[in-house]
């Protein structure tokens, strides 16, 4: 069954330094997006990307990050001084276009937990 | 603005039959999902509502309201590995294509012997 590949799976930094996390989307999938989950709390949204920009974003996603598609593939998020409070669990997540019978449910990778120290 | 709310916490025994409520406002809406996650794991879909009405998907069912703003989400036959955290998920935002989902705070489901 096709799933949505997410590396690395753990990533410890400093405080300052730049990160860059990569995910698969499923191949036949026109939507990507990036949550977070800080330890214990809810999944938060933070960007959607369709047809190569970005179509929303929360305001947790400022100008330290950003997502790129740099090939047919990968779809990234890099955070460019990553903070204490960027410690997180990182989602990717795709979803096909929402058409007939199909609900247009996101599937999820199984995340990137980023540590900041 | 966006705001789901459940319960934190509920216990069940095995073989019982549990009801997750989910209630919502939020400025747009296309759409209910409930997703299943284990610790330290990715939410996994389990059901799907844009209508009002029950949706029936084996051990679990799902219902929608639209007018009151309510969800909830029915596990039949518990068994030990349904303990998880059972997240409410709307889907719309403030534009009326939006797609993400804005994931309620989880209700942590300890199903005992």
């Amino acid at each position: 069954e096709p799933e949505v590949t997410q590396t690395p799976s753990h990533q410890v930094t400093q405080m300052g330094q730049e990160v860059i996390l990569r995910c698969v989307p499923i191949s036949n999938h026109l939507y990507f997006y990036w949550y977070r989950q800080i330890l214990g709390q809810k999944v938060e949204f933070l960007v959607s990307f369709y047809n190569n920009e970005i179509s929303e974003k929360s305001e947790i996603f400022d100008d330290q990050f950003s997502v790129e598609r740099p090939d047919g593939s990968n779809f990234t998020l890099k955070i460019r001084s990553t903070k204490l409070e960027d410690s997180a669990m990182y989602f990717c997540a795709s979803s096909k276009k929402r058409a007939g019978g199909n609900t247009g449910e996101l599937f999820f990778g199984e995340g990137s937990r980023l540590t900041v120290l | 603005g966006q705001n789901i709310d459940q319960p934190t916490e509920m216990t069940a025994t095995e073989g019982a039959i549990v009801q997750i409520n989910c209630t919502y406002q939020t400025s747009g809406f296309n759409g209910l999902f409930w997703y299943q996650q284990h610790a330290g794991e990715a939410p996994t879909f389990l059901s799907y509502n844009v209508l009002d009405g029950l949706e029936e998907k084996g051990r679990f069912s799902s219902f929608l309201s639209r007018s009151k703003g309510y969800s909830y989400l029915l596990l039949k036959e518990l068994q030990m590995k349904d303990s998880a955290s059972y997240l409410c998920a709307v889907r719309g935002g403030s534009s009326g294509s939006a797609r993400q989902l804005t994931f309620g705070s989880g209700t942590q489901l300890t199903v005992l012997p």
